[in-house]
């Protein structure tokens, strides 16, 4: 079974700061994707990230970065240069390939909020 | 490009009353699709997911179903509501055997 830990329930961060906003995974499957989603007050989930289990970089994608540690089971999000917009609630979800279909398992989420 | 609508954006209605929230793709064809409800301050948890016309898959045992009459459409369905069906629902695709879900605007569900 896929399971996504997030434990940091709120995370603040000042304007023009850098954040890390933690995730761990535990599958037993060998190959797995990993994403990160951002839920504004809005309600959409607005894809940001993916990391494959076998990429040998870590991704990245514009102020967001994935720093992936396949041995310790971590895909940690960095969020560069945090601007206000940026708070959110952000989710970190694993795929997998189960019977022909991506099955996504979604973490509880981080609360980010930016400080002017 | 491909866009992903659901309507309403928002419903509430009474316990025992019936529920019907449409989900569109355009732009893809054959995606996989799929629901998910969201409880006030959770994650997202998958209820139904479908790879192709009338293929369904339940991932929990609930008073919901789902059905999927045509290629980019995607319905979720109840006879009977409960309180406990209240949250906000995303529709979301996949390219078959991609990676990245997109989801659709969400429904957000009262049932009083």
């Amino acid at each position: 079974a896929q399971k996504i830990t997030q434990t940091q329930p709120g995370m603040f961060v000042q304007e023009k700061e850098a954040v890390t906003l933690d995730c761990t995974y535990d599958t037993s499957d060998p190959s797995y994707g990993l994403f990160w989603y951002k839920q504004p007050s809005s309600g959409e989930m607005i894809f940001l990230i993916y990391q494959g289990s076998y990429d040998q970089q870590n991704a990245t994608e514009g102020r967001y970065s994935l720093n992936f540690q396949k041995a310790r089971k971590s895909a940690n999000l960095v969020i560069s240069a945090s601007q206000l917009g940026d708070s959110a609630m952000y989710f970190c979800a694993m795929s997998s390939n189960s019977g022909g279909y991506q099955k996504v398992t979604f973490g509880i989420g981080t609360k980010l909020q930016v400080i002017p | 490009s491909q866009t992903i609508h659901q309507w309403p954006a928002t419903l509430v209605q009474p316990v025992g009353s019936p529920l019907s929230l449409e989900c569109t793709v355009e732009g893809t064809s054959n995606p996989n699709l799929y629901w998910y409800r969201q409880a006030a301050g959770r994650g997202l948890q998958l209820l139904f997911y479908s790879v192709g016309i009338g293929q369904i898959s339940s991932e929990v045992p609930q008073n919901l179903s789902a059905s999927r009459p045509q290629d980019r459409q995607f319905i979720l369905s109840s006879k009977k509501l409960l309180l406990s069906d209240s949250g906000f629902y995303l529709c979301a695709w996949s390219v078959s055997y991609g990676n990245e879900q997109f989801f659709g605007p969400g429904t957000r569900l009262t049932v009083l």
